[in-house]
């Protein structure tokens, strides 16, 4: 099972600043088969990033995907209000599908 | 537009089961996986498996197995999660997500919580 650890746990940011949440995997995740989702809090999850790049429908282009191998980052341009929330990774290279642990951005 | 509407929360005792579904519109049913994640309270998500929605074939991931049981009714486009022989350990919020692509998730039902509690 590949085991995914995200860092920071929390970010704590102003609006207008830049936020940078790094995700890593314990083995290299083939063909950059890695997500992102967003989750406000009582909301369910929105799927942001998928094969580490790609932005998902309707997902502005404050937010970005890199990376490859066994390391990924999520960064969001201009922090908005509304970005406030817990971002999870997700891998999707091998059977079982795990996410990381979370990172809680929250806006000062 | 594409829609995943689940069923409302339910508060259940240990022992008992529950059916959880998740009704899919706005695309063709059977073209898309449907994937089930659990939410544990405060906690992060943890998927459970699949449901291969044109075989109707299923897969569980590790700790899923046994008490856990996804199905498919195509003429209503519905999915569902069953859990029999309920334990206090059960409680969270059960997602459905459509798959997409190789195995990411684009839409997600509004979510379930199943409380168990005697």
């Amino acid at each position: 099972e590949i085991v995914l650890t995200q860092s920071p746990g929390t970010l704590s940011l102003s609006p207008g600043e830049r936020a940078t949440l790094s995700c890593r995997a314990s083995q290299r995740i083939s063909s950059t088969y890695l997500a992102w989702y967003q989750q406000r809090p009582g909301q369910a999850p929105r799927l942001l990033i998928y094969d580490a790049s790609s932005r998902a429908t309707g997902i502005p282009d404050r937010f970005s995907g890199s990376g490859s191998g066994t390391d990924f980052t999520l960064t969001i341009n201009r922090l908005e209000p509304e970005d406030l929330g817990v971002y999870y990774c997700q891998q999707y290279s091998s059977s079982p599908r795990t996410f990381g642990q979370g990172t809680k951005v929250e806006i000062k | 537009q594409v829609q995943l509407v689940q069923s409302g929360s339910e508060l259940t005792k240990p022992g008992a089961s529950v059916k959880v579904s998740c009704k899919a519109s706005g695309y063709t049913f059977t073209t898309h996986a449907m994937n089930w994640v659990r939410q544990a309270p405060g906690q992060g998500l943890e998927w459970m498996g699949w449901i291969n929605t044109n075989t109707g074939n299923p897969t569980y991931a590790q700790g899923f197995t046994g008490r856990y049981v996804f199905s498919l009714d195509t003429s209503v486009t519905t999915a569902y999660l069953q859990i029999s022989s309920l334990k206090a350990e059960d409680t969270a919020v059960y997602y459905c997500a459509r798959g997409h692509g190789y195995g990411d998730f684009d839409y997600w039902g509004q979510g379930t919580p199943v409380t168990v509690s005697s």
